[in-house]
Protein backbone atom coordinates (compact mmCIF):
# COMPACT_ATOMS: atom_id res chain seq x y z
CA UNK A 1 0.00 0.00 0.00
CA UNK A 2 1.06 3.60 -0.47
CA UNK A 3 2.55 5.31 2.42
CA UNK A 4 1.25 8.94 3.53
CA UNK A 5 2.52 11.59 1.16
CA UNK A 6 3.87 15.03 2.12
CA UNK A 7 5.13 17.91 0.24
CA UNK A 8 6.96 20.16 0.21
CA UNK A 9 10.00 17.82 1.43
CA UNK A 10 12.17 21.29 2.48
CA UNK A 11 11.07 24.84 2.70
CA UNK A 12 12.64 28.26 3.85
CA UNK A 13 10.85 31.17 4.63
CA UNK A 14 11.86 34.62 6.11
CA UNK A 15 9.68 35.14 9.04
CA UNK A 16 6.24 36.68 8.41
CA UNK A 17 5.37 35.40 5.61
CA UNK A 18 3.30 32.49 5.14
CA UNK A 19 3.69 28.86 4.05
CA UNK A 20 1.38 26.29 3.07
CA UNK A 21 1.98 22.41 3.85
CA UNK A 22 0.05 19.67 1.99
CA UNK A 23 -0.79 15.83 2.80
CA UNK A 24 -2.45 12.70 1.27
CA UNK A 25 -3.06 9.79 3.67
CA UNK A 26 -3.03 6.24 3.34
CA UNK A 27 -6.02 4.95 1.04
CA UNK A 28 -9.21 4.51 3.62
CA UNK A 29 -7.45 6.04 6.58
CA UNK A 30 -10.30 8.04 8.32
CA UNK A 31 -8.07 9.62 10.84
CA UNK A 32 -5.54 12.62 9.41
CA UNK A 33 -2.89 13.79 12.28
CA UNK A 34 -0.90 17.07 12.26
CA UNK A 35 2.02 17.13 14.53
CA UNK A 36 5.13 19.70 15.27
CA UNK A 37 8.55 18.33 15.73
CA UNK A 38 11.05 20.65 16.94
CA UNK A 39 14.85 19.63 16.75
CA UNK A 40 15.67 17.21 19.72
CA UNK A 41 12.07 17.02 21.15
CA UNK A 42 9.40 14.49 20.46
CA UNK A 43 6.54 15.06 17.87
CA UNK A 44 3.87 17.86 19.67
CA UNK A 45 0.20 17.10 18.25
CA UNK A 46 -1.26 20.01 16.93
CA UNK A 47 -4.72 18.60 14.90
CA UNK A 48 -6.41 15.54 14.74
CA UNK A 49 -9.31 14.88 12.09
CA UNK A 50 -11.21 12.60 11.32
CA UNK A 51 -12.83 12.06 7.94
CA UNK A 52 -13.47 15.62 7.37
CA UNK A 53 -14.20 16.80 11.17
CA UNK A 54 -11.72 18.04 13.56
CA UNK A 55 -11.49 15.76 16.76
CA UNK A 56 -8.98 17.74 18.32
CA UNK A 57 -7.29 21.30 17.65
CA UNK A 58 -6.25 21.93 21.06
CA UNK A 59 -2.68 22.62 20.84
CA UNK A 60 -2.97 24.40 17.51
CA UNK A 61 -2.14 27.81 17.82
CA UNK A 62 -5.28 29.34 15.91
CA UNK A 63 -3.87 32.85 15.82
CA UNK A 64 -1.61 31.99 12.67
CA UNK A 65 -1.95 27.73 12.45
CA UNK A 66 -4.95 26.79 10.00
CA UNK A 67 -5.52 23.37 9.25
CA UNK A 68 -8.45 21.66 6.62
CA UNK A 69 -9.39 18.26 5.30
CA UNK A 70 -11.39 18.57 2.37
CA UNK A 71 -13.98 15.74 1.49
CA UNK A 72 -12.24 13.91 4.10
CA UNK A 73 -8.88 12.82 2.29
CA UNK A 74 -6.10 15.17 1.77
CA UNK A 75 -4.95 18.11 4.11
CA UNK A 76 -3.45 21.14 4.62
CA UNK A 77 -1.88 22.96 6.90
CA UNK A 78 -0.71 27.05 7.16
CA UNK A 79 1.22 29.50 8.94
CA UNK A 80 0.66 32.99 8.54
CA UNK A 81 2.40 34.73 9.50
CA UNK A 82 5.53 32.62 10.86
CA UNK A 83 7.52 33.02 13.36
CA UNK A 84 11.47 31.77 14.00
CA UNK A 85 9.94 29.17 16.58
CA UNK A 86 7.76 27.82 14.18
CA UNK A 87 11.18 26.38 12.43
CA UNK A 88 10.28 22.52 12.94
CA UNK A 89 9.84 19.30 10.95
CA UNK A 90 6.05 18.62 10.26
CA UNK A 91 4.80 15.73 10.55
CA UNK A 92 1.44 14.20 8.67
CA UNK A 93 -0.03 10.95 10.07
CA UNK A 94 -3.12 8.76 8.86
CA UNK A 95 -4.81 5.43 10.81
CA UNK A 96 -7.78 3.60 11.12
CA UNK A 97 -10.14 3.53 14.11
CA UNK A 98 -10.46 0.06 14.15
CA UNK A 99 -8.42 -2.29 17.16
CA UNK A 100 -6.40 -1.06 19.54
CA UNK A 101 -3.20 -1.94 18.66
CA UNK A 102 -3.24 -0.39 15.11
CA UNK A 103 -0.88 3.29 15.76
CA UNK A 104 -0.44 5.55 13.23
CA UNK A 105 1.81 5.63 10.20
CA UNK A 106 3.80 9.06 9.36
CA UNK A 107 4.41 10.64 6.30
CA UNK A 108 8.49 11.84 5.43
CA UNK A 109 7.88 15.39 6.91
CA UNK A 110 8.38 18.46 5.52
CA UNK A 111 11.08 20.51 7.24
CA UNK A 112 10.49 23.93 7.76
CA UNK A 113 13.24 26.85 8.54
CA UNK A 114 11.70 30.22 9.19
CA UNK A 115 15.32 32.93 9.27
CA UNK B 1 4.56 17.63 35.10
CA UNK B 2 5.32 16.09 31.74
CA UNK B 3 2.62 13.97 30.53
CA UNK B 4 5.29 11.30 29.14
CA UNK B 5 8.50 10.89 30.49
CA UNK B 6 11.70 9.19 28.88
CA UNK B 7 14.83 8.68 30.48
CA UNK B 8 16.39 10.97 27.86
CA UNK B 9 19.98 9.49 26.98
CA UNK B 10 21.99 9.56 25.24
CA UNK B 11 22.36 5.49 26.45
CA UNK B 12 24.87 3.31 25.00
CA UNK B 13 25.29 -0.40 24.83
CA UNK B 14 27.76 -2.59 23.26
CA UNK B 15 26.44 -5.16 20.16
CA UNK B 16 25.43 -7.70 21.59
CA UNK B 17 23.93 -6.52 24.88
CA UNK B 18 20.36 -5.82 25.96
CA UNK B 19 18.74 -2.16 25.82
CA UNK B 20 16.26 -1.37 27.71
CA UNK B 21 14.22 2.05 27.54
CA UNK B 22 11.68 3.05 30.17
CA UNK B 23 8.94 5.39 29.91
CA UNK B 24 6.50 6.92 32.52
CA UNK B 25 3.07 8.31 31.74
CA UNK B 26 0.61 10.58 33.96
CA UNK B 27 -2.46 9.82 32.01
CA UNK B 28 -4.31 6.62 33.76
CA UNK B 29 -7.42 6.98 30.78
CA UNK B 30 -4.06 5.58 28.09
CA UNK B 31 -5.50 2.29 27.17
CA UNK B 32 -2.49 1.30 24.30
CA UNK B 33 1.11 2.14 24.37
CA UNK B 34 3.20 2.46 21.22
CA UNK B 35 6.86 2.52 20.75
CA UNK B 36 8.47 4.10 17.54
CA UNK B 37 11.78 4.20 16.52
CA UNK B 38 13.07 7.47 14.53
CA UNK B 39 16.65 7.20 12.74
CA UNK B 40 18.20 10.73 12.29
CA UNK B 41 16.51 12.39 9.71
CA UNK B 42 13.83 10.36 9.09
CA UNK B 43 9.84 10.11 10.39
CA UNK B 44 8.82 8.13 13.33
CA UNK B 45 8.45 4.15 12.42
CA UNK B 46 6.28 1.96 14.31
CA UNK B 47 7.80 -0.79 16.29
CA UNK B 48 5.64 -2.26 18.80
CA UNK B 49 2.61 -2.11 20.73
CA UNK B 50 0.81 -2.99 24.30
CA UNK B 51 -2.09 -2.34 25.60
CA UNK B 52 -2.18 -5.53 28.91
CA UNK B 53 -0.62 -5.57 31.43
CA UNK B 54 2.62 -7.81 31.24
CA UNK B 55 4.92 -8.73 28.61
CA UNK B 56 4.80 -8.80 24.64
CA UNK B 57 7.56 -10.31 22.82
CA UNK B 58 8.32 -9.23 19.12
CA UNK B 59 11.18 -10.60 17.47
CA UNK B 60 14.19 -9.16 19.60
CA UNK B 61 11.99 -6.82 20.58
CA UNK B 62 10.16 -7.08 24.49
CA UNK B 63 7.78 -4.16 25.78
CA UNK B 64 6.41 -4.36 28.63
CA UNK B 65 3.51 -2.26 31.06
CA UNK B 66 2.42 -1.69 34.85
CA UNK B 67 -0.93 0.01 34.51
CA UNK B 68 -0.94 0.71 38.30
CA UNK B 69 2.92 1.99 37.84
CA UNK B 70 1.99 3.98 34.89
CA UNK B 71 5.30 2.54 33.49
CA UNK B 72 6.16 0.66 29.37
CA UNK B 73 9.29 -0.18 28.67
CA UNK B 74 11.12 -1.78 25.46
CA UNK B 75 13.79 -4.31 25.61
CA UNK B 76 15.78 -4.99 22.72
CA UNK B 77 17.61 -7.95 22.94
CA UNK B 78 21.39 -9.02 20.80
CA UNK B 79 21.55 -4.90 20.13
CA UNK B 80 22.77 -4.57 16.88
CA UNK B 81 24.11 -1.15 15.13
CA UNK B 82 21.45 -0.60 13.21
CA UNK B 83 18.80 -0.17 16.31
CA UNK B 84 20.79 2.62 16.51
CA UNK B 85 18.41 5.36 16.47
CA UNK B 86 15.68 7.69 18.79
CA UNK B 87 12.85 5.55 20.59
CA UNK B 88 9.62 6.95 21.30
CA UNK B 89 7.23 6.36 23.49
CA UNK B 90 3.31 7.04 23.43
CA UNK B 91 0.12 6.14 25.02
CA UNK B 92 -2.98 6.39 23.35
CA UNK B 93 -5.60 9.00 24.40
CA UNK B 94 -9.25 8.81 24.59
CA UNK B 95 -9.56 9.60 20.90
CA UNK B 96 -6.69 7.69 19.52
CA UNK B 97 -4.27 10.14 19.56
CA UNK B 98 -0.69 9.62 20.46
CA UNK B 99 1.40 11.94 23.01
CA UNK B 100 4.80 11.40 22.44
CA UNK B 101 7.60 11.70 24.81
CA UNK B 102 10.92 13.38 23.64
CA UNK B 103 12.77 9.84 23.56
CA UNK B 104 16.06 8.21 24.54
CA UNK B 105 18.60 8.09 21.95
CA UNK B 106 20.11 4.94 21.63
CA UNK B 107 23.83 4.08 20.28
CA UNK B 108 24.80 0.29 19.51
CA UNK B 109 28.55 -0.09 19.66
CA UNK B 110 29.66 -2.36 17.52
Amino acid sequence: EAGVAQSPRYKIIEKRQSVAFWCNPISGHATLYWYQQILGQGPKLLIQFQNNGVVDDSQLPKDRFSAERLKGVDSTLKIQPAKLEDSAVYLCASGTVKGQGNGYTFGSGTRLTVV
Amino acid sequence: QKEVEQNSGPLSVPEGAIASLNCTYSDRGSQSFFWYRQYSGKSPELIMFIYSNGDKEDGRFTAQLNKASQYVSLLIRDSQPSDSATYLCAPSGSARQLTFGSGTQLTVLP
